[in-house]
């Protein structure tokens, strides 16, 4: 089966850093999607990894470790605008079919 | 970057009329369609796979003969939910993905809100 597990809130101030860990068990897997989601409103692409290691994009960092089943997405010089929900999603095969975690909510304050 | 577009953003319906959901990816041929439903605060759940040409793939537990799916062109994918109840209300969403080019990111439509009353 598949299981995904990320944490439920994290709450960071203006300018920090947050790391969201995710966790992964899937029956199949060709890389990891990282999408951020805003209330009532689709997902956008953050990252992906399909090898091990750190990918790094601006201001957000996406790290995967495919023996342990465990990634992370690393956000730096946090904006208000970064609340949002950020989505842990394996893709389970090479059609791209994707399993998404529940999501992590990051709240960002002043 | 690619555009997926959805039609209607939002539709209020009547308890056992039917509904459809276009899905349609502007400026690249969207070989691959999924579609997802989402309840409040709660993720994402994949619905089906859909491939051009063929028929969807559908996941465990859903319905195929109430959410039927047709997806005839490069470009277009629809979502027809049949004899829709208030428990089918949710938001509906598609992703577009072209393998031929290799790409591996999908794009995601803007979602339609079902609520059927």
């Amino acid at each position: 089966g598949q299981n995904i597990d990320q944490p439920t809130e994290m709450t960071a101030t203006e300018g920090a850093i947050v790391q969201i860990n995710c966790t992964y068990q899937t029956s199949g897997f060709n890389g990891l999607f990282w999408y951020q989601q805003h209330a009532g409103e689709a997902p956008t692409f953050l990252s992906y990894n399909v090898l091990d290691g750190l990918e790094e994009k601006g201001r957000f960092s996406s790290f995967l470790s495919r023996s342990k089943g465990y990634s992370y997405l690393l956000l730096k010089e946090l904006q208000m605008k970064d609340s949002a929900s950020y989505l842990c999603a394996p893709a389970a095969d090479s059609w791209g079919k994707l399993q998404f975690g529940a999501g992590t909510q990051v709240v960002v304050t002043p | 970057g690619a555009v997926v577009s959805q039609h209607p953003s939002w539709v209020i319906c009547k308890s056992g009329t039917s509904v459809k959901i276009e899905c349609r990816s502007l400026d690249f041929q969207a070989t691959t369609m999924f579609w997802y439903r989402q309840f409040p605060k709660q993720s994402l759940m994949l619905m089906a796979t859909s491939n051009e040409g063929s028929k969807a793939t559908y996941e465990q537990g859903v319905e195929k003969d109430k959410f039927l799916i047709n997806h005839a062109s490069l470009t277009l994918s629809t979502l027809t939910v049949t004899s829709a109840h208030p428990e089918d209300s949710s938001f509906y969403i598609c992703s577009a993905r072209d393998i031929r080019q290799g790409a591996v990111e999908q794009y995601f439509g803007p979602g339609t809100r079902l609520t059927v009353t």
